[in-house]
């Protein structure tokens, strides 16, 4: 299995541009979460779809971040404009609807905007 | 507002001994608690997972404990080893139909030669 895929690893852009982070879910799970890290609020989930529909996104910071999920095995959150206070770890996990499934997470993008 | 508490200092042991973690929550009352393991660069990895009627769970060298009078998690791991060095986050599950979970800020670990 090739686990949670996230493109691209390492995002260094300006201030006011759009950034778009990409994932792919592990194939057969139908619950995807998009996070976000950094040292001072540590993990923090931005929004969440299952089987494919946003189901909680109260997490997302403002009005710049957007997300989508137009089918099973991708998903893209966007940033425009982006902002160096956008500057941290974003991580994508996935997992099985139902039972108390664990999540899998992908190895993160590292954005740096300058 | 609910409140995820884990030792932000890190952690230094002695190879050999025994590390433990500590997950406090308020405002909150999980179904579930997850232990993950994280490494620099890489993204959480679970570890173990005890429901709310459980007061232990273990795994090989991993025991979990969950108190739900005193709102607290303890995570064990005997006989430490180098390779445990890491950083270990705590996450809080309400239960129902979703899986929303709660993360703490996670705890360093460090084990020493």
């Amino acid at each position: 299995d090739a686990g949670v895929i996230q493109s691209p690893r390492h995002e260094v852009t300006e201030m006011g541009q759009e950034v778009t982070l990409r994932c792919k879910p592990i194939s057969g799970h139908n619950s995807l979460f998009w996070y976000r890290q950094t040292m001072m609020r540590g993990l923090e989930l931005l929004i969440y779809f299952n089987n494919n529909v946003p189901i909680d996104d109260s997490g997302m910071p403002e009005d710049r971040f957007s997300a989508k999920m137009p089918n099973a095995s991708f998903s893209t959150l966007k940033i425009q404009p982006s902002e160096p206070r956008d500057s941290a770890v974003y991580f994508c996990a996935s997992t099985r609807l139902g039972g108390r499934e664990t999540q899998y997470f992908g190895p993160g993008t590292r954005l740096l905007v300058l | 507002s609910q409140k995820i508490e884990q030792n932000s200092e890190a952690l230094n042991i002695q190879e050999g001994k025994t590390a433990t973690l500590t997950c406090n929550y308020t405002n909150y009352s999980p179904a579930y608690l997850q232990w993950y393991r994280q490494d620099p660069g890489r993204g959480p990895v679970f570890l173990l997972l005890i429901r709310e009627n459980e007061k232990e769970k273990r795994k090989e060298r991993l025991k979990v404990t969950f108190d739900t009078t005193l709102k607290q998690s303890l995570f064990h791991i005997t006989a430490s080893q180098p390779a445990d060095s890491a950083t270990y986050l705590c996450a809080l599950d309400p239960g129902g139909g979703g899986n929303k979970l709660t993360f703490g800020t996670g705890t360093q670990l460090k084990v020493e030669l």
